[in-house]
């Protein structure tokens, strides 16, 4: 059973802080490594996509990829209040059909 | 540009019943994904197709059934409706490869 872990949260940084969300996955084969973020009652949305170890940089998101060690993160600089989501890790293996498979989320509160 | 389009937003079935869940999509993509969300739950996969005549089941199948007879629409069938299909059913698209899912608004299914 492929499975993507996260920790559930909440976690809760200030405004203007650095939060850090993590991400573990059991298939070392998965090719691609997608962060979506989930505003409560609201549909996922895609807000970065990594393939090659390393980090990735948009604006204020950064996604870092260690293959070796099957573990993706999502840094968000300068956290605002709007940022307060849930953070979803998806993960995408060698198969064909590009399914993805999904953490269950990490809660985000950013505090005024 | 509307993306993916899911209907009904909203709906109560009695156990037992059936119905069908829409979702088109405008964005010629070949791969379409059902998934449920349970609170506070990651996303499940149901079925998913990779192009028009094909399908598959995901991981939680049982109780569902879809079709794929246009690369737009991709229906998803409850039949005999049933308390543990109380969720949040979520369509989405790709155009396959690293390009990640877009995602529908979602149906919520409340099942008495």
């Amino acid at each position: 059973q492929k499975e993507v872990e996260q920790n559930s949260g909440p976690l809760s940084v200030p405004e203007g802080a650095i939060a850090s969300l993590n991400c573990t996955y059991s298939d070392r084969v998965s090719q691609s490594f997608f962060w979506y973020r989930q505003y409560s009652g609201k549909s996922p949305e895609l807000i970065m996509s990594i393939y090659s170890n390393g980090d990735k940089e948009d604006g204020r998101f950064t996604a870092q990829l260690n293959k070796a060690s099957q573990y993706v993160s999502l840094l968000i600089r300068d956290s605002q209040p709007s940022d307060s989501a849930t953070y979803l890790c998806a993960v995408n293996g060698q198969d064909s059909s590009y399914k993805l498979i999904f953490g269950s989320g990490t809660r985000l509160l950013v505090r005024p | 540009n509307a993306g993916v389009t899911q209907t009904p937003k909203f709906r109560i079935l009695k156990i037992g019943q059936s119905m069908t869940l829409q979702c088109t999509q405008d964005m010629n993509h070949n791969y379409m994904y059902w998934y449920r969300q349970d609170p506070g739950m990651g996303l499940k996969l149901i079925y998913y197709s990779v192009g028009a005549g094909i399908t598959d089941k995901g991981e939680v199948p049982n109780g569902y059934n879809v079709s794929r007879s246009t690369t737009e629409d991709f229906p998803l069938r409850l039949e005999l409706a049933a308390p543990s299909q109380t969720s949040v059913y979520f369509c989405a698209s790709s155009r396959g490869g690293n390009y990640g899912y877009t995602f529908g608004s979602g149906t919520r299914l409340t099942v008495v």
